[in-house]
């Protein structure tokens, strides 16, 4: 079945620094993928997103980059701020027409002041 | 003004009670969503309703049954509740029932079986 996987559970950055979050899918159709940012004891909320025919998008100091060739794709997040501690799932939809997401395992964003 | 509602946020039964969990969109989305979050933090999708159509039913056991009176309410009535039961639940809605529309999620309700 598809599965989508991080690289790193827990990440750590001082105040100010750049964070890169990675992701990994396994479904070589898949053709939209989204961000979402957790903060804790509430529901995960959307970041940003791409489509398959798109490499890169940028969004307010976010950006998401695609790579197909190897199905990863990482989340980057310019000047860290302690506001952006959270975890960060990367969703995958897949290549059906029901919505359906399929959710990596987060990766705790920890920001040090 | 809350975009996706869930009541209750926190709900502590015994076993072998039976319970639901309500959730409501005031975005006018045609899709509603059910997911279990585990304490592992891992998050995946139960059920999806579109226009009060069921059209994703996961490997769930038969114990949980949604239910969708309307298109901007998504209940979810669990049977005979178990240990492994215990989790948070997330309600979410989407515009488009198919392709790219984007899930907006509600508090989640923390459901603690003893």
């Amino acid at each position: 079945g598809e599965s989508v996987g991080l690289h790193l559970p827990t990440l750590s950055v001082q105040e100010g620094d750049n964070s890169i979050i990675n992701c990994a899918y396994s479904n070589s159709a898949s053709d939209y993928f989204i961000w979402y940012k957790q903060e804790s004891g509430k529901g995960p909320q959307f970041i940003i997103d791409i489509r398959s025919n798109m490499d890169k998008r940028q969004g307010q100091r976010v950006t998401v980059l695609l790579n197909k060739t190897v199905k990863h794709l990482s989340l980057q997040i310019a000047a860290t701020q302690p506001g952006d501690s959270a975890v960060y799932f990367c969703a995958d939809h897949g290549s059906s027409n029901t919505g359906k997401l399929i959710f990596g395992q987060g990766t705790t964003l920890q920001v040090k002041p | 003004d809350t975009a996706v509602s869930q009541t209750p946020k926190y709900l502590v039964t015994q076993m072998g009670n039976d319970k639901s969990i309500k959730c409501e969109q005031n975005l006018g989305h045609d899709t509603m969503y059910w997911y279990k979050q585990d304490s592992k933090k891992f998050l995946k999708i139960m059920f999806s309703y579109n226009n009060k159509e069921l059209i994703i039913n996961e490997t769930v056991p038969n114990r949980f049954s949604p239910k969708s009176p309307d298109k901007a309410h998504l209940n979810l009535h669990i049977n005979s509740l178990e240990l492994g039961d215990s989790a948070v639940y997330f309600c979410a809605s989407s515009q488009a029932g198919a392709a790219f529309g984007t899930q907006y999620f509600g508090p989640g309700t923390r459901l603690l079986v003893l």
